[in-house]
């Protein structure tokens, strides 16, 4: 399984974009990206999910460069409701793999 | 996609005892995962667990101190045996069906 890295923690304000970037350097050819959201005392929740180019849902939208070895979740306009803690996985989506999650990144928006 | 009714959402237990968590899926999934978080940490990934077969445990867990049960698709088990202080922690269950992966709100422990 790839391993990811992101940023350990962001701060943001009330209305701006955020984008938050996530390393995998080893990804594989049956490899897709999945982001995750988890708030206090609750599960992890799927935001989103690309193998690449770009990829756009109602919450956010995944970049994904051409060499895969990177993607960036982006947030448009947070609000104070978004503060929680986002996770990259990596992993291939046809198969029942595991999700391993690495460390994540803790995004803080204030007002 | 699924959602996953996760009991009890938390417990204080002494030493030495046992607590079963229970996961129960609103629909039929394939494969379920137990997860241990510890405050202010990342999930871990404590097992992978089939319907009808032994549950795979990642390096580091045990079956016999974390014995789990999977009896059919929509339902699994798991249970902290022979607490000690060091297992206090979250534990969470996941599903995968057919949209995707779903999450438990999780099980706080408390060992005392």
């Amino acid at each position: 399984l790839a391993k990811t890295t992101q940023p350990i923690s962001m701060d943001s304000y009330e209305g701006q974009e955020v984008n938050i970037t996530c390393s995998h350097n080893n990804i594989a050819t049956n490899d897709y990206i999945t982001w995750y959201q988890q708030f206090p005392s609750q599960g992890p929740r799927f935001i989103i999910q690309g193998y690449k180019t770009k990829v756009t849902n109602e919450v956010a939208s995944l970049f994904i460069p051409a060499d895969r070895k990177s993607s960036t979740l982006s947030l448009p306009r947070v609000s104070l409701s978004d503060t929680a803690v986002y996770y990259c996985l990596v992993g291939d989506r046809d198969s029942s793999y595991k999700l391993i999650f690495g460390s994540g990144t803790r995004l803080l928006v204030r007002p | 996609s699924a959602v996953i009714s996760q009991k009890p959402s938390r417990d204080i237990c002494q030493r030495g005892t046992s607590l079963t968590i229970q996961c129960q899926v609103d629909s039929q999934v394939t494969m379920m995962f137990w997860y241990r978080q510890q405050p202010g940490q990342s999930l871990t990934l404590i097992a992978t667990a089939n319907q009808g077969s032994e549950a795979t445990y990642e390096s580091g867990f045990v079956i016999d101190k974390f014995p789990i049960s999977r009896p059919n698709l929509t339902f699994s088990t798991l249970t902290v045996s022979n607490m000690s202080p060091e297992d206090s922690s979250i534990y969470l269950c996941s599903g995968q069906g057919v949209g995707g992966y779903t999450f438990g709100s999780g099980t706080r422990l408390t060992v005392v």
